[in-house]
């Protein structure tokens, strides 16, 4: 199946830092990208649509200020977790659409905020 | 509002011992369902999609079978390395085709 790289794995900052998660699909070129939130025994929780070359789509609830999404290029997107906390600590993961159907997901990035 | 519901929660099984997964879901109009397996402090891996009631498909010791409410995703004999998450996710007609997720099944088999 399709390739989708996540970095980095895992992330430990201190509180009021920011932290930069990278999602590439390395063998197809995706023009859409999601990003995702798990909490533990939760199912996946979809926070924001990133769409190349035009603004991310956030779901109700998320603070689009907090997450910040960039999309720049067919086989890149970026999730910013801007000023950090240690409620944003969670199990990030994100996916790239090879078609309507069709998504495959990244490894996932552990994020801890001290 | 399209709804996914799996059970059970959590399966234990003996190594060679059959079962079944529910997935139980509400959609205004199916487009897919889609199971995806996780394994702990990964993302998920697309294992079917299944688009009509009457489909059935097999990888190996699991095969999905579909109706107009419900997916079942049968393991046959499993094996320790089939201990994980299993999720199944539905996709309406319509709108943005973004899967509506459950909370999963955690499968562990022992040896």
């Amino acid at each position: 199946g399709a390739v989708v790289s996540q970095h980095p794995s895992r992330v430990i900052c201190k509180s009021g830092t920011s932290v930069k998660i990278e999602c590439r699909s390395l063998d197809f070129q995706a023009t859409t990208m999601f990003w995702y939130r798990q909490f533990p025994k939760q199912s996946l929780m979809l926070m924001a649509t990133s769409n190349e070359g035009s603004k991310a789509t956030y779901e109700q609830g998320v603070e689009k200020d907090k997450f910040l999404i960039n999309h720049a290029s067919l086989t890149l997107s970026t999730l910013t977790v801007t000023s950090a906390h240690p409620e944003d600590s969670s199990f990030y993961i994100c996916s790239a659409r090879l078609t309507e159907n069709i998504q495959y997901f990244g490894a996932g990035t552990r994020l801890s905020v001290l | 509002e399209d709804q996914v519901t799996q059970s059970p929660e959590a399966l234990r099984l003996q190594e060679g011992e059959s079962s079944s997964l529910n997935c139980s879901y509400t959609v205004s109009g199916l487009r897919g369902l889609f199971w995806y397996r996780q394994d702990p402090g990964k993302g998920p891996e697309f294992l079917f999609t299944l688009y009509s009631a009457g489909e059935e498909k097999e990888k190996e010791r699991l095969k999905a079978t579909l109706t107009k409410k419900e997916s079942f995703l049968h393991i046959t004999a499993p094996k320790p390395e089939d201990s994980a998450t299993y999720l199944c996710a539905v996709q309406a007609r319509g709108g943005s085709y973004i899967p509506t997720f459950g909370r999963g099944t955690s499968l562990i088999v022992h040896p």
